[in-house]
């Protein structure tokens, strides 16, 4: 069954790039119609969507975040990545990965989330 | 874009019905019929519960259920259980390929 593994740095400095790899596994990334997404959830808040990439290689991007935001996919490594810049205590949180079906209005599978803490 | 409006709480007894509400926009929860539910225990990822407004995910026990009214969508739990006590999240389609979430409804079974 597909799984959906987060992974980067735990802490970044205020105003670096934050940089998170997603590794999906029992499934292929390249499946046709599959929508890869990241989630966040700062202490004690609620989910924030990040974005969206798309098997194909197409980003959707929270307006909120727009300017700060990247989304990338690597079919070799059957992965997908985020990376947000200039951080600050506001991008504190855990940041989960989620497969959205193109044909599911709903994110259907989440990795377990990773925290990032953004302090000097 | 702006979050989804849920209650931050609400409680039930063992074997009582809950409904938790979730108020958007005519942007997004009064334009589509794309509101999907999560249920989220401490410590763990968010559970997909139900999606396109009423439909369960298979596995789903059919004491979850969803409606959607104008702006306003809800979930339903019916004859509550222990296991039940969580967070809640609605999440809704807002066009152009964008998603807004609800702030979170923490359930309390007494």
């Amino acid at each position: 069954q597909l799984q959906l593994q987060e992974s980067g740095p735990g802490l970044v400095k205020p105003s670096e790039t934050l940089s998170l790899t997603c590794t999906v596994s029992g499934g292929s990334i390249s499946s046709s119609s599959y929508y890869w997404g990241w989630i966040r959830q700062p202490p004690g808040k609620g989910l924030e969507w990040i974005g969206s990439i798309y098997y194909s290689g197409s980003t959707y991007y929270n307006p909120s975040l727009k300017s700060r935001v990247t989304i990338s996919v690597d079919t070799s490594k059957n992965q997908f990545s985020l990376k947000l810049s200039s951080v600050t205590a506001a991008d504190t949180a855990v940041y989960y990965c989620a497969r959205r079906p193109g044909g599911l209005a709903a994110f259907d599978i989440w990795g377990q989330g990773t925290m990032v803490t953004v302090s000097s | 874009q702006s979050a989804l409006t849920q209650p931050a709480s609400v409680s039930g007894s063992p074997g009582q019905s809950i409904t938790i509400s979730c108020t958007g926009t005519s942007s997004d929860v009064g334009s589509y019929n794309l509101v999907s539910w999560y249920q989220q225990h401490p410590g763990k990822a968010p559970k997909l519960m139900i999606y396109e407004g009423s439909k369960r995910p298979s596995g789903v026990s059919n004491r979850f259920s969803g409606s959607k009214s104008g702006n306003t969508a809800s979930l339903t739990i019916s004859g509550l259980q222990a296991e039940d006590e969580a967070d809640y999240y609605c999440c809704s389609y807002a066009g152009s390929s964008l998603w807004v979430f609800g702030g979170g409804t923490k359930l309390t079974v007494l």
